[in-house]
This record gives C-alpha cells, sequence and structure tokens, in this order.
C-alpha cells in the first residue's frame, strides 16, 4: 500500500516562529501536494511538485515556501507563522499524469498558531 | 479556472437507507477525471470512487456509485445501504494535467 507520512499530527507554535511540516511517501511519486484544509473551503492548494527541486504555486501559496530535495519528501515552510495560518494542513502524492490520478494523501497535521 | 461546487454542506441518512450526495462542476476542459474521496473523522482522506470523463459509463464501487452528466457538469454520489462507518466528509474533486480542484465538501452523518 501506498504511505504518505506527515511529520507531524499536532503542532502548536507562537506567533512569529518558523515551521517546518515534512511529508515522505514511499511510492516513488513524481507529484507531491501541499493543500491546507479549513471548514466550508474544503482543500486548497498551497504548492505542489513535480518532479525533485520543481515547484510550481498553488492557489494560496502567501506565506508559504516548500523544498523538494529528495524524490519521497516534500516539506512545507512558514517563514513566520501567523494566527491566520492555523488549519490542517494535508499533504498527498500521486503518480505522474499517465496514472490515473488518484491522490493519496498523509493523515493531516494539525497547526495551532497562537 | 475549474471549480466544483457541493451545495450540501451536511446530511444525514438512517442506517440501511440511500442517500445521494451532489456535486457540480465548471470546466471548459474535455478531458478529466472526477473522483470522491472519503474522509472519517480523525482518519486519512481515501478515494472512494472515480470517474473518467470519456466514459460514458456511471463508475460502480459495491455500495457506492456515481451519476456523471458531463453535459450538464454534474457527479453526484450514491451510497446504498449506509452503514455508519461512511460517517464522514465527502469531497468532490475534479483533476486536469495533474492538479486537482476540491469542493468545500458534505459532512454525512449516518445514524443507527
Amino acid at each position: 500500500d501506498v504511505k504518505v507520512t506527515q511529520s507531524s499530527r499536532y503542532l502548536v507554535k507562537r506567533t512569529g516562529e518558523k515551521v517546518f511540516l515534512e511529508c515522505v511517501q514511499d511510492m516513488d511519486h513524481e507529484n507531491m501536494f501541499w493543500y491546507r484544509q479549513d471548514p466550508g473551503l474544503g482543500l486548497r492548494l498551497i504548492y505542489f511538485s513535480y518532479d525533485v527541486k520543481m515547484k510550481e504555486k498553488g492557489d494560496i501559496p502567501e506565506g508559504y515556501s516548500v523544498s523538494r530535495e529528495k524524490k519521497e519528501r516534500f516539506s512545507l515552510i512558514l517563514e513566520s507563522a501567523s494566527t491566520n495560518q492555523t488549519s490542517m494542513y494535508l499533504c498527498a502524492s500521486s503518480p505522474p499524469s499517465g496514472g490515473r490520478g488518484e491522490l493519496f494523501f498523509g493523515e493531516g497535521s494539525r497547526l495551532t498558531v497562537l | 479556472a475549474q471549480t466544483v461546487t457541493q451545495s450540501q454542506p451536511e446530511m444525514s441518512v438512517q442506517e440501511a437507507e440511500t442517500v445521494t450526495l451532489s456535486c457540480t462542476y465548471d470546466t471548459s476542459e474535455n478531458n478529466y477525471y472526477l473522483f470522491w474521496y472519503k474522509q472519517p473523522p480523525s482518519r486519512q482522506m481515501i478515494l472512494v470512487i472515480r470517474q473518467e470523463a470519456y466514459k460514458q459509463q456511471n463508475a460502480t464501487e459495491n455500495r457506492f456509485s456515481v451519476n456523471f452528466q458531463k453535459a450538464a457538469k454534474s457527479f453526484s454520489l450514491k451510497i446504498s445501504d449506509s452503514q455508519l462507518g461512511d460517517t464522514a466528509m465527502y469531497f468532490c474533486a475534479f483533476m486536469n494535467f495533474n492538479k486537482f480542484y476540491f469542493g468545500s465538501g458534505t459532512k454525512l452523518n449516518v445514524k443507527p
């Protein structure tokens, strides 16, 4: 089975702190994604990556950056956390476009910024 | 831009009954995929069912089936013989060129 592992299920940070959210997948997928999930808004794409060192902005990239140094790992970085970044963050991976397009998700990281 | 709309924020159904969750989408593309994902409380999001836009036949997976109306841009999910384990958030999603767009979700409560 595909496994997508997010490093932390729950985090509490203070305003202004730098936050790292790590995601690792074990199925050699080219594509990896970071989403933010908020009630009533569904999932919104922050960034995605289709190859090592490649990244593209999603719909809400402001305040976030990403890093993909290895194929299996995709990190989301909040350079200076703010209270409006309190949310659930979901990492996902998928095979290349020749596949059937299914996204495989991690369990999520619930971030609270105080 | 692609948009996905789920107009039912919350629904309830009695165990063993049938329920239909609605989803509409907007796109100018002709080739795409549609999905329903399930997110149980405090658990991982998993795929329920997938539909390729070029296929006219509606997808089915055991108790789950879809009604795909391409011209109307509608993609509803029918759950038959609802079970307590079906209680979850359900998200409709559209995929084209590796980009996924999600609806706002429908919270389904299955009552005993």
